[in-house]
């Protein structure tokens, strides 16, 4: 079984401050893990994943997430928050043969 | 670019009418799904085809019956929906339904309120 749970449904933070988006993951195998991003009046793209290559993922737009076993984490960071970013952003897991199972998504406000 | 094409963007149905949903894939993929996302819960995978054949049905009442008539068309057909159903329906595709890290490459939706 697997689950992903996002942590706050809704942050705002100010343009040009830190970006954190909190996931924590539950997985019977070791996972595959990712974050997409959904603009309004669009569908999920991709924005990284974690594959076990790296602990460190970089993804688009200068997101990064880092995977913590010990702590069953991917939170996924931005040093400095566009205008831009202002989207939701959906945490899934997938292990196995097992479907993707995605977070409830969580919408980030970017304040001028 | 998304690959994926969904029409329409927009559908207003009633309880009894009969509509259909489709989706289009350019990517040369050979997996395609449906899913369904309603309001603070978290996507739900309706149906999944792998090379035009059915690989996974999650536990969706009849009134939803899909089809894939090729690798690059899928279709949701819809009838005696309740208002409950109203939610974004989202197609996507990806190139193997088996691999655990497979990106998912998803259309925009189509939006739909049952009245």
């Amino acid at each position: 079984a697997q689950s992903v749970t996002q942590l706050g449904s809704h942050v705002s933070v100010s343009e040009g401050a830190l970006v954190l988006l909190r996931c924590n993951y539950s997985s019977s195998v070791p996972p595959y893990l990712f974050w997409y991003v959904q603009y309004p009046n669009q569908g999920l793209q991709l924005l990284l994943k974690y594959t076990s290559a790296a602990t460190l993922v970089k993804g688009i737009n200068g997101f990064e997430a880092e995977f913590k076993k010990s702590e069953t984490s991917f939170h996924l960071t931005k040093p400095s928050a566009h205008m831009s970013d202002a989207a939701e952003y959906f945490c899934a897991v997938s292990g196995g043969y097992q479907k993707v199972t995605f977070g409830t998504g969580t919408k980030l406000q970017v304040i001028p | 670019e998304t690959g994926v094409t969904q029409t329409p963007r927009h559908l207003v149905m009633g309880m009894t009418n009969k509509k259909s949903l489709k989706c289009e894939q350019h990517l040369g993929h050979n997996a395609m799904y449906w899913y369904k996302q309603s309001a603070k819960k978290p996507l739900e995978l309706m149906f999944v085809y792998s090379l035009e054949e059915r690989v996974e049905n999650n536990s969706v009442p009849s009134r939803f019956s899909p089809e894939c008539p090729n690798s690059s068309h899928l279709f949701l057909h819809l009838h005696t929906l309740q208002p409950e159903d109203s939610a974004l329906y989202l197609c996507a595709s990806s190139q193997d339904s088996i691999k655990p890290n497979e990106k998912l490459f998803f259309g925009s939706g189509t939006q739909l309120s049952v009245l």
